[in-house]
């Protein structure tokens, strides 16, 4: 079966302070990993699509990389306005991969403090 | 360029009554979903559309109808509320379902079941 595991849960971190998220998962054949960001009381915004083991994206502060195991969320010197909860999902190739289902983690949330 | 509107963004509902929630986008997508947060579960998807006219089950469809009369709209119809249909409804389209696109959402709408 599918599934997406995301830790830790919640991270709080001081304006400037460096960290990474995990997305660790289990999948038939990866057709793409997906990081959105998901702020309160909106939907969720994507970010990155990942294809293959080594692949890297980076838009501003964030950056992900892709194992064939897990998915790390890098975020460098992070601001205030980056505290939104991270979720991740992944589409397989078989199965789930004819119907564009997502399997989506529980999601990070990430506090950054000034 | 609206992107995905959903409509209402709050419902208050008794046990019993039906509604339907309701999801346009503009981008021409032939691709549209609905999924259901509730805390500690994820996203988990209901329905899918591939294109007007064509639907099908996602993981939880019980309790819910879609149908796809055009590509703009994505309705999802509850036929008779009940308390565990209480969640944050969130719909999704992107060009196709294969992964190749991301797919992006709407701001959700938050339904409480009296």
């Amino acid at each position: 079966e599918d599934q997406v595991t995301q830790s830790p849960e919640a991270l709080r971190l001081q304006e400037g302070e460096s960290s990474s998220l995990n997305c660790s998962y289990t999948v038939s054949g990866l057709r793409g990993l997906f990081w959105y960001r998901q702020d309160p009381g909106k939907g969720p915004e994507f970010l990155f699509t990942l294809y293959s083991a080594g692949e890297e994206k980076e838009k501003e502060r964030l950056k992900a990389t892709l194992t064939k195991k897990e998915s790390f969320l890098h975020i460098t010197a992070p601001k205030p306005e980056d505290s939104a909860t991270y979720l991740c999902a992944v589409q397989g190739l078989y199965g789930s991969g004819n119907t564009g289902k997502l399997i989506f983690g529980q999601g990070t949330t990430l506090q950054v403090k000034p | 360029n609206a992107g995905v509107t959903q409509t209402p963004k709050f419902q208050v509902l008794k046990t019993g009554q039906s509604m339907t929630l309701q999801c346009a986008q503009d981008m021409n997508h032939e691709y549209m979903s609905w999924y259901r947060q509730d805390p500690g579960m994820g996203l988990r998807l209901i329905h899918y559309s591939v294109g007007a006219g064509i639907t099908d089950q996602g993981e939880v469809p019980n309790g819910y109808n879609v149908s796809r009369s055009t590509t703009e709209d994505f309705p999802l119809r509850l036929l008779s509320a009940a308390p565990s249909q209480t969640s944050v409804y969130f719909c999704a389209s992107s060009y196709t379902g294969d992964g190749n696109q991301p797919q992006h959402f709407g701001d959700g709408t938050r339904l409480s079941i009296l």
